[in-house]
């Protein structure tokens, strides 16, 4: 399973580190996927870490969030800064089959506020 | 990067019946990397079908997946009241990933 854990209220401009703790498998291993939901809204695609440990960033993130990986606590990281309220969302993260699968396990999500 | 449109955004139907949902590509979706999702208020989405028709394990068979290029279908055969939810497609082949904006099922 997944756990995430991190999210809260931040005001404008601030930073917040969001993890996602994996158990049943290991997350150097796999990519892991974050994916936020914006209240009301869709699903909208954020990042997502290779095994290699190289990330991709979608255009709204890049240069703000950054991923990273303790392998010693199975977790991966989500460093959020400069946020903004419209990242105010649920993040999710997710283990990523890539082209062999997609998203097949997902955590519960945490909540990330952006607001003054 | 690739828009995905879904149509309808929302979808009536009563249990029982046959459901069509569609997934439009705004370019070629790179090797069917094309994945279904159903989520329900409060939970996470669950992936149901990926590589376009694969059904994902423990996913009844009356859920299907098909279609390629740009134009994919989710089929549900016979609806159970278990299966009205929020339906998304998301495209896994070229970077930015990105999904559909969403097809509502709701009863009649």
């Amino acid at each position: 399973q997944l756990v995430e854990s991190g999210g809260g209220l931040v005001q404008p401009g601030g930073s917040l580190r969001l993890s996602c703790t994996a158990s049943g498998f290991t997350v150097s291993n796999h990519f892991v996927t974050w994916v936020r939901q914006a209240p009301g809204k869709g699903l909208e695609w954020v990042s997502v870490v290779y095994s290699s440990g190289l990330a991709n960033y979608a255009d709204s993130v890049k240069d703000r969030f950054s991923l990273s990986r303790d392998n010693s606590q199975n977790t991966v990281h989500l460093q959020m800064n400069s946020l903004r309220p419209e990242d105010t969302a649920v993040y999710y993260c997710a283990r990523d089959l890539g082209l062999l699968g997609a998203l097949d396990l997902w955590g519960l999500g945490t909540m990330v506020t952006v607001s003054s | 990067e690739i828009v995905l449109t879904q149509s309808p955004a929302t979808l009536s139907l009563s249990p029982g019946e046959r459901a069509s949902l569609s997934c439009r590509a705004s370019q070629n979706v790179m090797t069917n990397y094309l994945a279904w999702y159903q989520q329900k208020p409060g939970q996470p989405p669950r992936r149901l079908i990926y590589g376009a028709l694969n059904r994902a394990t423990g996913i009844p068979d009356r859920f299907s997946g098909s279609g390629s290029g740009t134009d994919f279908t989710l089929t549900i055969s016979r609806l159970e009241p278990e299966d009205f939810a929020v339906y998304y497609c998301q495209q896994y082949g070229t970077l930015p990933y990105t999904f559909g904006q969403g097809t509502k099922l709701e009863i009649k």
